[in-house]
């Protein structure tokens, strides 16, 4: 039972465009949902992570929306660059432990 | 200040030999939790550790195990190595854990391949 769903699994973007990628979970017990980005050959970093609580975050070029009934958060890239090109995956969690719930993730290739 | 550390970076088994990984991580976190990351399956929690303690498991077998050190530092052994071990393990730690309110860190994984 895949817990978090995440769409598209491939994105191209022209350079300055607007990526979004989306994702939605099931559990309603989750409160806390992150945004990792992975280039190749390293570990996933943190871009931004939202409580549902709020239904949108922006830090930078960077917004989660987040949408409580619906069960559906996404990652919205402003202006993407080149070096945006990585593997974007989002997550959830319970309260209790850091026991994330990883999406399938997304990659996102920025053409200049 | 140093991120979270792991090692090997990368390492070749046999089938049915065992391994252990290292991780070392950021100075003052206390939780340490393990993924296993592979192209079929993707990111998948493993464990978790907090002051010593299995706080969390994830759904895989009991080949899989780890420990946390007094001095939070953790290593996960796989026993009896399968093919479909190959993978990126990856570490991460946190302050206190309790995702909703400290930053998960990631480590750069150790990539085993299992021949």
């Amino acid at each position: 039972q895949q817990q978090v769903k995440q769409s598209p699994q491939s994105l191209i973007v022209q350079k300055g465009g607007i990526s979004i990628i989306n994702c939605a979970y099931e559990n309603t017990a989750f409160d806390y949902f992150p945004w990792y980005q992975q280039f190749p050959g390293k570990g996933p970093a943190l871009l931004i992570a939202i409580r549902p609580d709020v239904s949108e975050k922006k830090e930078g070029r960077f917004t989660i929306s987040f949408n409580k009934s619906a069960k559906q958060f996404s990652l919205h890239i402003m202006d993407s660059q080149p070096g945006d090109s990585a593997t974007y995956f989002c997550a959830a969690s319970r309260p209790a432990g850091t026991a994330l719930i990883f999406g399938k993730g997304t990659t996102l290739s920025v053409s200049s | 200040k140093a991120g979270v550390t792991q090692t090997p970076r990368y390492l070749i088994k046999t089938r049915g030999q065992q391994v252990t990984l290292s991780c070392s991580p950021i100075s003052g976190h206390r939780s340490v939790s393990w993924y296993q990351q592979t192209p079929g399956q993707g990111l998948q929690f493993l464990f978790e550790y907090f002051s010593e303690t299995q706080r969390n498991k994830g759904n895989f077998p009991g080949r899989f195990s780890g420990r946390q050190f007094s001095n939070s530092r953790s290593e996960m052994n796989v026993s009896t190595l399968e093919l479909g071990d190959s993978a990126l393990y990856l570490c991460a730690s946190s302050l206190a854990g309790g995702a909703g309110g400290n930053t998960i860190y990631f480590g750069e994984g150790s990539w085993l391949t299992v021949v």
